[in-house]
């Protein structure tokens, strides 16, 4: 497996709170993403990384920000959690653009 | 835009049977298209890549440009193969962002 790492595996927090998820990656890849799962969406892209302080959007980004401050860190952080983004939240690295994604374990999320 | 299409939710086959997985896309540029598998309690794992051509597990999937399509297959179902399948369109110049299907979960019953 791909050195990834997702924390917290599991978090439950409370509707206006914010919450930031890390991805810690020990393969040196450049690519980074955030997915989440959600039953009949399969996975969506909330936003990704091609470097060091170099992100973009994904398809469902509003209500995500996103920082990567080094290679191995990829932070995802609700501002204000809502109902809405209880979900399984992946992170995926790649070497490269050419390159296949290797996922982590992911982090369940709940917000009541 | 793009899209991926995975008509069934979930797929039901005898163990020894043979296995056939649908995708369908929807992308006007050149596409490369992937297939992952997630088990039971394990990350999301790469199974196919259509541009290795290669057969891991004893699956195959074969680009069909003119059908839009990717079918996964597997002549001979096994137990082992029970596990939630994602279809996966990778967009050219898009920073190697991923469409995913809606993802088929395999049952092979004994």
């Amino acid at each position: 497996d791909a050195g990834i790492t997702q924390s917290p595996r599991h978090k439950v927090t409370e509707t206006g709170t914010p919450v930031t998820l890390r991805c810690h990656q020990t393969e040196n890849h450049r690519y980074m993403y955030w997915y989440r799962q959600d039953p009949g969406h399969g996975l969506r892209l909330i936003h990704y990384s091609y470097g060091v302080k170099d992100t973009d959007k994904g398809e469902v980004s509003d209500g995500y920000s996103v920082s990567r401050s080094k290679t191995e860190d990829f932070l995802l952080t609700l501002e204000s959690a809502t109902s809405s983004q209880t979900s399984v939240y992946f992170c995926a690295i790649s070497a490269d653009r050419d390159q296949p994604q290797h996922f982590g374990d992911g982090t369940r999320l709940s917000i009541l | 835009a793009q899209r991926v299409t995975q008509p069934e939710k979930l797929l039901s086959v005898f163990k020894g049977a043979p296995v056939e997985l649908k995708c369908n896309y929807s992308y006007s540029g050149s596409p490369e298209l992937f297939w992952y598998v997630q088990y039971s309690r394990q990350r999301l794992q790469l199974l196919l890549r259509h541009i290795s051509r290669e057969s891991i597990k004893g699956f195959t999937a074969d680009l069909n440009k003119g059908e839009t399509s990717f079918h996964l297959k597997k002549p001979f179902a096994q137990e082992e193969d029970s596990a939630m399948y994602y279809c996966a369109l990778g967009v050219t110049g898009g920073g190697n962002k991923l469409t995913f299907g809606t993802g088929t979960q395999l049952k092979v019953e004994l």
